[in-house]
């Protein structure tokens, strides 16, 4: 079966742009995560979905930052007014549940603020 | 805070080798640790989950074994082959489940 699915796989914008990042997960998975990957960070949370509600959205690191999952399956994660500290690896993770299942990650999107 | 702890950050070992990848927690109120591989500009590849009540998992090569009152999880590799070679990372939910916390990460190196 197919697996976690992310769009685009590389995206270069100015600072200042608002840019959308995109995650199709393993159909039937009710739980969705979004994580962020930087040189200096690690990997970091950003956001928790069950469903189409998020109980967690600790992670987003400003309120330049928003996502939302609809139909309870592809959800996008939107920065506003980039600026160059976002440049990282934006991944997302799917599980048939939250807490004690498995997570699996998509591939990725690699975003460059210029 | 959980912090999550891996050492070392670098491996670097002879093809056949057997190997231990260290992590540790600081909060033993753990749900689940789960153990990934990542090769360069790729996501990340799950290869061991353990339940806070279990003491191991195995998947072929690959033996993870978790203490949870010390906070520790070691994972083994087996008879190592240069196809081994990726990042591993170690991740902990708390005990509600949910988000993951990760480690930085053990780049691991197996030279033919």
């Amino acid at each position: 079966g197919a697996g976690v699915s992310q769009s685009p796989s590389n995206k270069v914008t100015e600072k200042g742009k608002d840019v959308e990042l995109r995650c199709d997960p393993i159909s039937g998975h009710t739980a969705l995560y979004w994580y962020r990957q930087s040189l200096g960070q690690g990997l970091e949370f950003l956001i928790y979905f069950q469903g189409n509600s998020a109980p967690d959205k600790s992670g987003l690191p400003s309120d330049r930052f928003s996502a939302e999952r609809t139909g309870g399956s592809v959800s996008t994660l939107t920065i506003q007014r980039t600026q160059q500290e976002d440049s990282a690896v934006y991944l997302c993770a799917s599980s048939p549940w939250g807490g004690a299942y498995e997570q699996f990650f998509g591939p990725g999107t690699r975003l460059t603020v210029l | 805070k959980q912090e999550v702890t891996q050492i070392p950050a670098a491996l670097s070992v002879p093809e056949g080798e057997n190997l231990v990848l260290n992590c540790s927690f600081t909060d033993s109120a753990i749900y689940n640790l789960q153990w990934f591989r990542q090769d360069p500009g790729k996501g990340l590849t799950s290869l061991l989950l353990i339940q806070s009540s279990q003491r191991e998992q195995t998947s072929g090569r690959l033996n993870a074994s978790l203490d949870k009152s010390s906070g520790r999880s070691t994972l083994y590799i087996a008879a190592s082959q240069p196809g081994d070679s990726a990042t591993y990372l170690c991740a902990v939910t708390g005990n509600q489940g949910g988000k993951l916390i990760f480690g930085q990460g053990t780049e691991l190196s197996v030279k033919p």
